[in-house]
């Protein structure tokens, strides 16, 4: 079993959709969870950053984590196709080696 | 100011032969990354430079990868005798602090380089 588990998708959606986006973890010692964005043929952005459970809002966006059931999400409201890209999460810890492990990502199409 | 640069952007290289792919991160950034991106793989990390540290190569996947950091800024990735697995995205990331201070600080990842092994 991976570490991080991320359904890669494709996921498909008309603009002004309600997007979500998921992963799972296995390692309890996970303490910092991080999504983030790749455009095509660029490299990722830090989109939002979480530090242990509960939620955090940025405009449209909105990560949750829930350290009980290992399980992180990414919500994405009124979505835009320039949101479409592809959505990595990645996590650390202390206790976890402290290197970012990342999901495969999963790639989201916007259209208008 | 400037982001990571990465060069070359695209190499195609043949079975067997060795390659050199170059990172410049963000000026004044002391930790350096190196990932590895395959189709349906994620990234994968490699290796991590911090400062004048030894660096952390628990991520090479053989021997034939090595990596350098000279001056604490450039970083060159080294891959001798390519094979066709070796297919792949080759990110650069830097960040401001080191990983142990921080480990959700933000790496500012470059734009890749495209190695393809025919």
């Amino acid at each position: 079993q991976k570490e991080v588990e991320q359904d890669p998708g494709p996921l498909s959606v008309p603009e002004g959709a309600i997007v979500s986006l998921n992963c799972t973890y296995s390692n309890s010692a996970f303490q910092y969870f991080m999504w983030y964005r790749q455009y095509s043929r660029k490299g990722p952005e830090l989109l939002m950053y979480t530090y242990s459970s509960g939620n955090k809002e940025d405009g449209r966006f909105t990560a949750q984590v829930d350290k009980s059931s290992k399980y992180i999400s990414l919500f994405i409201r009124d979505s835009q196709p320039s949101d479409s890209a592809t959505y990595l999460c990645a996590m650390s810890g202390w206790q976890a080696g402290t290197a970012l492990i990342f999901g495969k990502g999963t790639t989201l199409s916007v259209s208008s | 100011g400037a982001g990571v640069s990465q060069s070359p952007s695209n190499k195609v290289t043949e079975k067997g032969k060795d390659v050199e792919l170059r990172c410049d991160p963000i000026s004044g950034h002391t930790a350096l990354y190196w990932y590895r991106q395959s189709l349906g793989q994620g990234l994968e990390f490699l290796i991590y430079f911090q400062g004048n540290s030894a660096p952390d190569k628990s991520g090479l996947p053989s021997d034939r990868f090595s990596a350098e950091r000279t001056g604490g800024s450039v970083s060159t990735l080294t891959i001798q005798r390519t094979q066709q697995e070796d297919s792949a995205v080759y990110l650069c990331a830097s960040s401001l602090v080191p990983r142990l201070a921080a480990p959700q600080e933000t790496q500012y990842f470059g734009p890749g380089t495209r190695l393809l092994v025919l």
